[in-house]
């Protein structure tokens, strides 16, 4: 079974603060993503990452960044958190299944900015 | 235009009935297609792929029209475990390692 794992459920931070979170997948996955996910907006993808130290932007990457310095490891990091970062974030792996991709995802991380 | 449109209900069935759900897409380069089940407060979990010629997994059909671009997916005898969020899926264009994601069809399904 493919295993994703967030290092927070939940997440509480004061604007301003620098936040970072966690992804870890044990299948050896070479894609990583990152989402954030809101009421009404759906899953918005921020960054993803093809590869050690490969980084691409999504659609909402503004005020935020990523690292990915071992496969199985993709951070997200809030330089300055802001209440409009309160969200759920998911972590996604994605694997060739020989005719596509399919994504798992993490548990998530529900911060909470105030 | 939304790029993965659909109908966020709620479905309110109720045990054993038969529901279906459309999806539809406005990229027509659209190459992989998914269903994916979210229950509350929890992360999308993939139900199906959807192939050109139609998928069957146990009470679950999934059927892609190409033509007018929309997926479907028909639950039979609908059981209460199955009350969630229902998340239609599709590929960028022919990126096929990026996704857009509807923002869900809610089932509730009634005893």
């Amino acid at each position: 079974d493919v295993k994703v794992t967030q290092s927070s459920r939940y997440l509480v931070k004061r604007t301003g603060e620098k936040v970072f979170l966690e992804c870890v997948q044990d299948m050896d996955h070479e894609n990583m993503f990152w989402y954030r996910q809101d009421p009404g907006l759906g899953l918005r993808l921020i960054y993803f990452s093809y590869d050690v130290k490969m980084k691409e932007k999504g659609d909402i990457p503004e005020g935020y960044s990523v690292s990915r310095e071992k496969k199985e490891r993709f951070s997200l990091i809030l330089e300055s958190a802001s209440t409009n970062q309160t969200s759920m974030y998911l972590c996604a792996s994605s694997r060739w299944t020989g005719a596509t991709y399919e994504q798992y995802f993490g548990p998530g991380t529900r911060l909470t900015v105030t | 235009r939304k790029e993965v449109e659909q109908d966020p209900g709620p479905f309110n069935v109720p045990e054993g009935a038969t529901v279906a759900f459309n999806c539809t897409y406005s990229n027509s380069a659209s190459q992989s297609f998914f269903w994916y089940r979210q229950d509350c407060r929890k992360e999308p979990k993939l139900l199906m792929s959807v192939y050109s010629s139609g998928n069957e997994d146990g009470r679950f059909t999934a059927q892609l029209n190409r033509a007018s671009q929309y997926i479907s997916l028909l639950i039979r005898d609908s059981k209460l475990s199955d009350s969630a969020t229902y998340l239609c899926v599709v590929t960028i264009g022919g990126a096929t390692n990026k996704l857009i994601f509807g923002t869900g069809t809610l089932l509730a399904v009634q005893p």
